[in-house]
């Protein structure tokens, strides 16, 4: 069955870029039908949508976020990405990707904890 | 877009059915049937439980149902087990600009 795994860094400096990628595994992230979205989750706090895409590249981000957000996708390695500019430790999260249908998440990654701090 | 509005803790017997509420607006919960509920248990990522107000997505159990009454949406978990112990969310499609909104979320004991 399809699953997603997060990878990248698990400490970033304050004012860098955080970088994770999303891994899908037992499905093509290019058959279609699905979006490929960003949550995260603060430390002891509830549920935050970052922003979604699709295998062609639309992206849709969380105005809140926006200015700071990039998500990518790269079907040749079945990945989708997160980058998330000047980051401070208000960025330190748990971070989750997931498998959009319609208008909500069938499917989640496991989580990756980043912690902004120098 | 502020956040749906959920109590913080529920709790009940095993065998008993409890109610977890999630409150909104006409522009999220009350104007679309696009509500869903996850569950998560402590360091482990959500599980989807229902979508779209009232479907269970297969492999959940059926002990767990959803319905909606105008901005408040509610998830029903009946023959409570100590395995339902878990923190529990609702989420929304919002017309607002976020797109999704998700609920305040509720920790669920099972006594």
């Amino acid at each position: 069955q399809v699953q997603l795994q997060e990878s990248g860094p698990g400490l970033v400096k304050p004012s860098q870029t955080l970088s994770l990628t999303c891994t899908v595994s037992g499905g093509s992230i290019s058959s279609g039908g699905y979006y490929w979205s960003w949550i995260r989750q603060h430390p002891g706090k509830g549920l935050e949508w970052i922003g979604y895409i699709y295998y062609s590249g639309s992206t849709y981000y969380n105005p809140s976020l926006k200015s700071r957000v990039t998500i990518s996708v790269d079907t040749s390695k079945n990945q989708f990405s997160l980058k998330l500019s000047s980051v401070t430790a208000a960025d330190t999260a748990v971070y989750y990707c997931a498998r959009v249908v319609g208008w909500y998440f069938d499917l989640w990654g496991r989580g990756t904890l980043v912690t902004v701090s120098s | 877009q502020s956040a749906l509005t959920q109590p913080a803790s529920v709790s009940g017997s095993p065998g008993q059915s409890i109610t977890i509420s999630c409150t909104g607006t006409s522009s999220d919960v009350g104007g679309y049937n696009y509500v869903s509920w996850y569950q998560q248990h402590p360091g482990k990522a959500p599980k989807l439980m229902i979508y779209d107000v009232s479907n269970r997505p297969s492999g959940v159990s059926n002990r767990f149902s959803g319905s909606k009454s105008g901005n408040t949406a509610s998830l029903t978990i009946s023959g409570l087990q100590a395995e339902d112990e878990a923190d529990y969310y609702c989420s929304s499609y919002t017309s607002s600009s976020t797109h999704y909104v998700f609920g305040t979320g509720t920790k669920v004991t099972v006594l």
